[in-house]
């Protein structure tokens, strides 16, 4: 599969831990965007990088949310202390050039209990 | 699988006729709009874009209108068929920004 990778699919964990996600872009693709999406609502911007540069961030990621892109290849995103208020389907989406290239990924569905 | 949306407005349409779903965008200074095709526990896949210095633009079966004066996207399919039931968004775009804001969703279901 070339797409865009994401991994894992469905994360359940207690509230207050911490969880990882991983995001594998389509190969060669420079810009890399992640998004969350509530069920019954649009996605919504979370964080762009182009290469390993973070270049735009939305309020919507508190202190709590971390993403980093270290080589310029995969992504993490990181949830501290998660709460009930973030479970939802975090999206990946990565192009070479704008959104009409852009290709997202299956998502990580995180249930907070 | 996922379920896209729960609570959306769902469009219903006959196999064969043609479907319009509209969408109100909020932002006076974006200049760029996709359309965006979200079936259950998928990510979204785009459809088609248009900028602002255009009216109307099509594509394969899908043609997306835009009236900047009312703010209003809208995406017409024709010939719908029913691997067209999904949930359609909008996305709006700045220049100045990298993010896409979506709509809320609208449900298509095609009957056959």
């Amino acid at each position: 599969d070339t797409g865009v990778s994401q991994n894992p699919r469905h994360k359940i964990t207690k509230r207050g831990q911490n969880v990882t996600f991983r995001c594998d872009p389509i190969s060669e693709h420079n810009r890399l965007y992640w998004y969350r999406q509530t069920l019954g609502q649009g996605p919504e911007f979370l964080t762009y990088f182009q290469n390993e540069a973070q270049l735009e961030k939305s309020r919507l990621l508190s202190d709590r949310f971390s993403a980093e892109r270290p080589k310029g290849s995969f992504s993490t995103l990181e949830i501290q202390r998660t709460e009930q208020g973030d479970s939802a389907m975090y999206l990946c989406a990565s192009s070479r050039g704008g959104y009409t290239e852009a290709f997202f990924g299956q998502g990580t569905r995180l249930t907070v209990v | 699988g996922e379920s896209v949306g729960l609570h959306l407005p769902t469009l219903s349409v006959q196999e064969g006729d043609n479907s319009i779903i509209n969408c109100a965008y909020s932002n006076s200074a974006s200049d760029y709009f996709i359309w965006y095709k979200q079936e259950s526990g998928k990510g979204p896949q785009f459809i088609i874009d248009i900028r602002s210095n255009m009216d109307k633009r099509q594509g394969q079966r899908v043609t997306v209108l835009l009236n900047k004066t009312v703010k209003h996207l809208s995406l017409q399919i024709a010939a719908t068929q029913p691997g067209d039931s999904a949930v359609y968004f909008c996305a709006e775009n700045e220049d100045s920004s990298y993010k896409l804001i979506f709509g809320s969703g609208t449900r298509l279901l095609v009957r056959p």
